[in-house]
């Protein structure tokens, strides 16, 4: 079944620590994106890709740090700069960023401090 | 600045109908996606309009006016599993998706 994994589902950093989460697709996507979910808000751009080697920040990407080195794979890192990592992350990926497809999501990371 | 309203939550009961409001103001617009999402899980694409009208899919329905920066999602004959939020967003000028907070639906029995 095609879909996207991301892990681990639960995930606790520690103060000055860096960590990172592992997005994986096979669905074939060239477009993915990372999200942040907090209670009460919209889901927030963090980083974005439409090409392997390439990828631009969205609206909160302080403090964040992504690759893509292949086409399946867009890990997120979130480093000791981000003074407020505990959220629900969320990884996605589209066809073709830039026209109307929707965004299949994978299911979450939960990021807490400890 | 862009903006997404939706009521943060509603309630209705099992069989019945509800209607959940999006009123969006953004740069450009290519499109508004209705999602639902059950707590503690993924989003999953429920629909897509670009052009005014009704668009239908079973028991749920979206409705959109662009000149009044609007739309809808109706969920027919209510089940238990309905119960979820339903985000709102719309893909701007720049094709970036704006999100809504969602609406926050419980189903009583």
């Amino acid at each position: 079944d095609g879909g996207i994994t991301q892990s681990p589902k639960y995930l606790f950093r520690k103060e000055g620590q860096n960590v990172t989460l592992s997005c994986e697709q096979n669905l074939n996507h060239d477009a993915m994106y990372w999200y942040r979910q907090d209670p009460g808000q919209g889901l927030r751009l963090i980083y974005y890709s439409q090409i392997v080697n390439d990828f631009q920040k969205g609206d909160i990407a302080e403090g964040y740090s992504v690759s893509r080195e292949k086409k399946e794979s867009f890990p997120l890192t979130v480093t000791s700069a981000q003074k407020n990592p505990t959220a629900f992350y969320l990884c996605a990926s589209s066809i073709v960023e830039g026209f109307s497809q929707p965004q299949h999501f994978g299911d979450g990371t939960r990021l807490s401090i400890l | 600045g862009q903006n997404i309203d939706q009521p943060t939550e509603m309630t209705a009961t099992e069989g019945a109908i509800v209607q959940i409001n999006c009123t969006y103001q953004t740069s450009g617009f290519n499109g508004l996606f209705w999602y639902q999402q059950h707590a503690g899980e993924a989003p999953t694409f429920l629909s897509y309009n670009v052009l005014d009208g009704l668009e239908e899919k079973g028991r749920f329905s979206s409705f959109l006016s662009r000149s009044k920066g609007y739309s809808y999602l109706l969920l027919k004959e209510l089940q238990m599993k309905d119960s979820a939020s339903y985000l709102c967003a719309v893909m701007d000028s720049n094709y970036q998706l704006i999100w809504g907070a969602g609406t926050k639906l419980i189903i009583k029995p």
